[in-house]
């Protein structure tokens, strides 16, 4: 049973430096999510990919955030010129399409921490 | 626009115990999914129930119900026998129709007493 996974699962980088996560869903499903939490608050969502077409972004998502998911598999979000408040817990999710679209299904997320 | 409230930062309960937490949600669409994940100190998280809001019997999964008030716009997650694994921060969760992103609530930290 493979779910979703996600690398690196800790990123300390130092304040202005550029930094990429992976995240692998799990196969079957062609809907990936990125989300941002923050300590103690609930994951916010950052943007969510059909297949390859990136369809839907939030305003939490600033111009040096970027996030691709070539050929519909794999997916990376890029932050460059990190800044502190960039500092939180990255998941990605993903899910089926269709009817079943609601139901995601969570990776263990990457902690950033910028010094 | 989706909003999920939760009005119980930290809650206690003793081993084999019952517990509840709290959720109350705002949506205009009549087509809606309601869930409550676990996510566990440093670990992923992990769905534990579902409800969609079209039925109207409470979903149950093994130790975990959910009491479902749709005219109240309310959706609590009722754990019985409650066990040391049990602890874990709980955030409720709602996807609307028509939106494909979750909005969570800032979740419930919930210690299990041995």
């Amino acid at each position: 049973d493979t779910g979703v996974s996600q690398d690196p699962r800790h990123k300390i980088t130092k304040r202005g430096q550029n930094v990429t996560f992976r995240c692998d869903p799990i196969s079957e499903h062609n809907r990936l999510y990125w989300y941002r939490q923050t300590l103690g608050q609930g994951p916010e969502f950052l943007t969510y990919f059909q297949n390859e077409a990136q369809l839907e972004k939030s305003r939490l998502l600033s111009d040096r955030f970027s996030a691709e998911r070539p050929k519909g598999s794999f997916s990376t979000l890029e932050i460059q010129r990190t800044e502190q408040g960039d500092s939180a817990m990255y998941l990605c999710a993903s899910s089926l399409g269709g009817g079943r679209s609601y139901e995601q299904y969570f990776g263990p997320g990457t902690r950033l921490t910028v010094t | 626009a989706q909003t999920v409230t939760q009005s119980q930062p930290e809650m206690s309960v003793q081993e084999a115990e019952t517990v509840t937490l709290s959720c109350t949600y705002d949506t205009s669409e009549s087509n809606y999914y309601l869930f409550w994940y676990k996510q566990p100190p440093s670990r992923q998280m992990i769905l534990v129930i579902r409800q969609e809001a079209y039925k109207q019997q409470n979903a149950t999964e093994n130790r975990f119900s959910v009491n479902f008030q749709k005219a109240a716009k309310s959706f609590s997650l009722k754990i019985s026998d409650s066990q040391l694994g049990d602890t874990a921060m709980y955030f409720c969760a709602l996807n609307s129709g028509g939106y494909q992103k979750v909005t969570f609530g800032t979740g419930t930290k919930l210690q299990v007493i041995p």
